[in-house]
């Protein structure tokens, strides 16, 4: 079982939809967890941290259940510049340090 | 601030050639790590550097070397470079091992 899983997608969405995505994660000693954006062909970069008692940011919304191990994004009022994929990323620690794991990523696309 | 950034921006090599791929970052982060990027697999750790001067292996280091003789710089090498190393190389750095990690544009590596 992979450590971190996600759907690829794609989703295609209608502009102004709601979406929401799932992330799985099967080490039960992860700490810290975030969500990265990366657009086609371009590097991966912060989206948002991921914190227990679930956070906002603007449309953007995350949330964790360790109980059952995922983490979601949920993004409200989607927009055509929202279209790319989005990484699941999970922090744990290891003997060596702090490992961080890479989901494969959701591909997102918003259409008119 | 640049940020971080890396040269080349795209390279083609033949089987057997060598190359070192720089990372520059002006942000003063004591980690940098080089990651290559395959479809499917997600992002990979292949080295990384906790403080200038220091290296350690990380998920996928075979075939690679690394070096970080400045805290700024971050160089990875192909000694010897296959077919299966043609990949999209993304080099990143942080504060600490468990905060956000910040990546340059990334350098497309094809072997022929």
């Amino acid at each position: 079982r992979k450590e971190v899983e996600q759907d690829p997608g794609p989703f295609n969405v209608p502009e102004g939809a709601t979406v929401a995505f799932n992330c799985t994660y099967s080490n039960s000693a992860s700490q810290s967890f975030f969500w990265y954006r990366q657009d086609c062909r371009k590097e991966p970069k912060l989206l948002m941290s991921v914190y227990s008692s679930g956070n906002e940011d603007g449309r953007f919304t995350a949330q964790l259940n360790r109980a059952s191990q995922y983490i979601s994004l949920l993004i409200r009022d989607s927009k055509l510049s929202d279209s790319a994929t989005y990484l699941c990323v999970v922090n744990r620690r290891t003997g060596g340090g702090n490992k961080l794991t890479f989901g494969t990523g959701t591909q997102l696309k918003v259409e008119l | 601030n640049a940020g971080v950034t890396q040269t080349p921006k795209f390279r083609v090599l033949k089987t057997g050639q060598s190359m070192t791929l720089l990372c520059a970052q002006d942000m003063n982060h004591e980690y940098m790590y080089w990651y290559r990027q395959d479809p499917g697999m997600g992002l990979r750790l292949i080295h990384y550097s906790v403080g200038e001067g220091t290296t350690a292996k990380g998920e996928v280091p075979d075939g690679y070397n690394v070096s970080r003789l400045k805290k700024q710089n971050f160089l990875l090498g192909l000694e010897s470079a296959a077919p299966s190393q043609t990949s999209v190389y993304f080099c990143a750095s942080s504060t600490s091992s468990y905060n956000e990690q910040f990546f340059g544009p990334g350098t497309r590596l094809t072997v022929l």
